[in-house]
C-alpha cells in the first residue's frame, strides 16, 4: 500500500530564515504534488512535478523530486508570515487515479 | 478563471439521517472525485468518477456512500444513514484534459453530525 509521509509535523519558523519540508513515499511513482491549505479553507495547487530531478520554483517556495530515493522537498527561502498554513504532498499511485495525500506539515512564521 | 464550486458550504445533521453534498466541477473536465478531511488530518481519497460510472472507490466509500451525475454538470456525494465518524469536510475535485494529474478542489462542505 503507498504510504507518504512528511516531516516535520509541525514547523515554526522565523521570518527570513530558511527550511525544508520533505515528503517520502513507499512505492514507485513519478508524479508529485504539492498543496497549500490555509485554515478552513480548499487545497490550493502549488507545484505539479512530473519527472525525476523535475525543479519548480514560484517566489519563496521550491520543490523538486528525486524519484529513485522517492523524495521530494519543499525549500522555503527567507519565510514570510504570509506562508503561514498547511502544506501537503501528494502521490500519484500508479495503475490508479488517485491521489494519496501526505500528512500535512502546519508551518507557522512568527516575527 | 474556472472553478468548482460545491454545496451547501456547512450541513449540521442528526445522526441517521441522509445527506447530498453537491458540486458542479470545471466545465470540461473528464474525472471527478470526492476526498474528505477531518478535522485537522490528512485528505483521504473516497472516490473516483469517470465516464458516468465509478472507476475507483476506497475502503470509506462503503455502502452508505453514492455517487452520481444526474444531469451532465452537477455530481453529487449521498450518505445515506449519516454517522457520527462522518462528520468532516468534504471536497469535490475535478482534472481537465491535457491530464497532469492535477486536481482541482473546491472550496469544501462541512459536515456535522450530531
Amino acid at each position: 500500500e503507498l504510504k507518504v509521509e512528511q516531516n516535520p509535523l509541525f514547523l515554526s519558523m522565523q521570518e527570513g530564515k530558511n527550511y525544508t519540508i520533505y515528503c517520502n513515499y513507499s512505492t514507485t511513482s513519478d508524479r508529485l504534488y504539492w498543496y497549500r491549505q490555509d485554515p478552513g479553507k480548499s487545497l490550493e495547487s502549488l507545484f505539479v512535478l512530473l519527472s525525476n530531478g523535475a525543479v519548480k520554483q514560484e517566489g519563496r517556495l521550491m520543490a523538486s523530486l528525486d524519484t529513485k530515493a522517492r523524495l521530494s522537498t519543499l525549500h522555503i527561502t527567507a519565510a514570510v508570515h504570509d506562508l503561514s498554513a498547511t502544506y501537503f504532498c501528494a502521490v500519484d499511485k500508479w495503475g490508479t487515479d488517485k491521489l494519496i495525500f501526505g500528512t500535512g506539515t502546519r508551518l507557522q512564521v512568527f516575527p | 478563471e474556472p472553478e468548482v464550486t460545491q454545496t451547501p458550504s456547512h450541513q449540521v445533521t442528526q445522526m441517521g439521517q441522509e445527506v447530498i453534498l453537491r458540486c458542479v466541477p470545471i466545465s470540461n473536465h473528464l474525472y471527478f472525485y470526492w476526498y474528505r478531511q477531518i478535522l485537522g488530518q490528512k485528505v483521504e481519497f473516497l472516490v473516483s468518477f469517470y465516464n458516468n460510472e465509478i472507476s475507483e472507490k476506497s475502503e470509506i466509500f462503503d455502502d452508505q456512500f453514492s455517487v452520481e451525475r444526474p444531469d451532465g454538470s452537477n455530481f453529487t456525494l449521498k450518505i445515506r444513514s449519516t454517522k457520527l465518524e462522518d462528520s468532516a469536510m468534504y471536497f469535490c475535485a475535478s482534472i481537465g484534459q491535457g491530464n497532469t494529474g492535477e486536481l482541482f478542489f473546491g472550496e469544501g462542505s462541512r459536515l456535522t453530525v450530531l
